[in-house]
């Protein structure tokens, strides 16, 4: 069955340092990978995706997030992290080309520290 | 701003009634999504429409109907509504496969 987790309820990181948000999915075939954010009273807004080709993907935001087929992992990261990148993170994965078969993960609450 | 709008932005309501909530996707995109946002639940689908067909179903309890016009625009009807109703429900739209674009949502308080 198709599945998607986001391992960490909640991810604290100094301010200036990297961080990194982490999913793991489950999917047959191969995979539609998405990353969004959410502000507070906000709706979800997307950040990146993996379809297919370089497995290293840059999206907004200086964020960016790499595809790991053998470890079916799709981290996001960000070199140096800002105050105004905490939110919730949301991870979202789809067999190739089924818009029907979208499933989100649980979403990670990100806090960067001043 | 997404492209997507959502009305009304703020919905209180009592107990056993009836609401509507609409929104209208990004010009072009055909998929609509929506999808209801509670603290204790996350983010849940309930259902997807594309070019006027439903085309997936999710979490969606039968309270809860919803529809696409022919202008592509949306409905989701929640009627005989409960406290644990109250939530956040957003709208999405896509491109086919591609990312989907969510609406400001609305908020609804059931009393």
């Amino acid at each position: 069955a198709q599945s998607v987790a986001q391992p960490e309820d909640q991810v604290n990181v100094a301010e200036g340092n990297p961080l990194t948000v982490k999913c793991t999915y489950s999917v047959s075939g191969n995979p539609y990978l998405f990353w969004y954010v959410q502000y507070p009273n906000r709706g979800l807004q997307f950040l990146l995706k993996y379809i297919t080709g370089d497995n290293l993907v840059k999206g907004s935001y200086g964020f960016e997030a790499e595809f790991n087929k053998s470890q079916t992992s799709f981290h996001l990261k960000k070199p140096s992290a800002l105050v105004s990148d905490s939110a919730l993170y949301f991870c979202a994965v789809s067999p190739m080309n089924r818009d029907d078969k979208i499933i989100f993960g649980k979403g990670t609450r990100l806090h960067i520290l001043p | 701003d997404s492209g997507v709008t959502q009305t009304p932005k703020h919905l209180i309501t009592a107990t056993g009634q009836r609401v509507t909530l609409r929104c209208s996707p990004r010009s072009g995109d055909l998929s609509v999504y929506w999808y209801q946002q509670s603290l204790d639940q996350g983010l849940q689908f309930l259902i997807q429409y594309y070019n006027g067909e439903e085309r997936a179903k999710g979490n969606i309890l039968e309270r809860f109907s919803a529809q696409q016009f022919p202008d592509l625009h949306s409905e989701l009807n929640l009627s005989s509504l409960e406290l644990g109703d109250s939530a956040l429900y957003f709208c999405a739209s896509s491109v086919g496969s591609s990312e989907q674009y969510f609406g400001p949502g609305t908020r609804l308080t059931v009393t």
